[in-house]
């Protein structure tokens, strides 16, 4: 079966730009969730959704923006780059609908995003 | 909010070694604890988990971790490395009451011939 998967890997965007990452879950998955992880940090949430719905958002501006489609998958925008949006972006998948986390989550291998 | 700490940002360790990180986590009530491991250009993948019961948790690859409620820890432990643990490790927590996930900075382990 299929993990995670996340387009693009890689892209190089200029500051100002708009960005727009994908992620579709392993199959059976209805929840997804999106992290950003700096260079030299851990991942920072920025947003869950479960069957559409989003269910959590972190501390971010709303120059992020994320939805799910019918087919579970999802995308992550963000509007008017800044130079410290460079990141990778991991999407994550899990089967649990409960609040909490007690399903384990399948990360992707991330969208690497540089801004210039 | 709840937060991770690991006091170490690289460790260094030779094949054969036993290997240590530690974690320490700040939440006033009973945490879900995990360990994540990153390989480079790779996504993370979950070594082990703790929700409740044995404090002792068996993980993949020959891990374990072991949670401390008196000092608020979840150390990981492997009593000899290979050269393929060379990775970075996270540790994280979560809430009953949250969705989301909150990671330490890392250790970055190198493991030497």
């Amino acid at each position: 079966d299929a993990g995670v998967t996340q387009s693009p890997t890689h892209l190089i965007k200029t500051r100002g730009q708009h960005v727009t990452l994908r992620c579709s879950p392993i199959s059976g998955h209805k929840s997804v969730s999106w992290y950003q992880q700096v260079l030299g940090q851990g991942p920072q949430f920025i947003f869950q959704y479960y069957e559409k719905e989003e269910r959590g958002r972190g501390n971010f501006p709303d120059r992020f923006s994320a939805r799910q489609f019918p087919n579970y998958s999802s995308e992550l925008n963000v509007n008017a780059l800044l130079l410290g949006d460079s990141a990778l972006y991991l999407c994550a998948s899990s089967s649990s609908r409960q609040k909490g986390p007690t399903g384990e989550l399948f990360f992707g291998e991330g969208s690497r995003l540089t801004v210039l | 909010a709840q937060s991770v700490t690991q006091p170490d940002i690289h460790i260094t360790v030779s094949e054969g070694a036993s290997l240590e990180l530690r974690c320490n986590y700040s939440y006033g009530a009973t945490p879900y604890l995990f360990w994540y491991v990153q390989s480079p250009g790779q996504g993370l993948q979950l070594l082990l988990k703790y929700f409740s019961g044995d404090t002792l948790v068996q993980g993949i690859k020959g891990f374990e971790a072991e949670f401390k409620r008196s000092q608020s820890s979840f150390n990981l432990r492997k009593p000899s490395v290979h050269w393929s643990d060379a990775a970075e490790y996270f540790c994280a927590v979560g809430t009953a009451n949250d969705y989301k996930l909150s990671f330490g900075a890392g250790t970055t382990v190198t493991v030497r011939a």
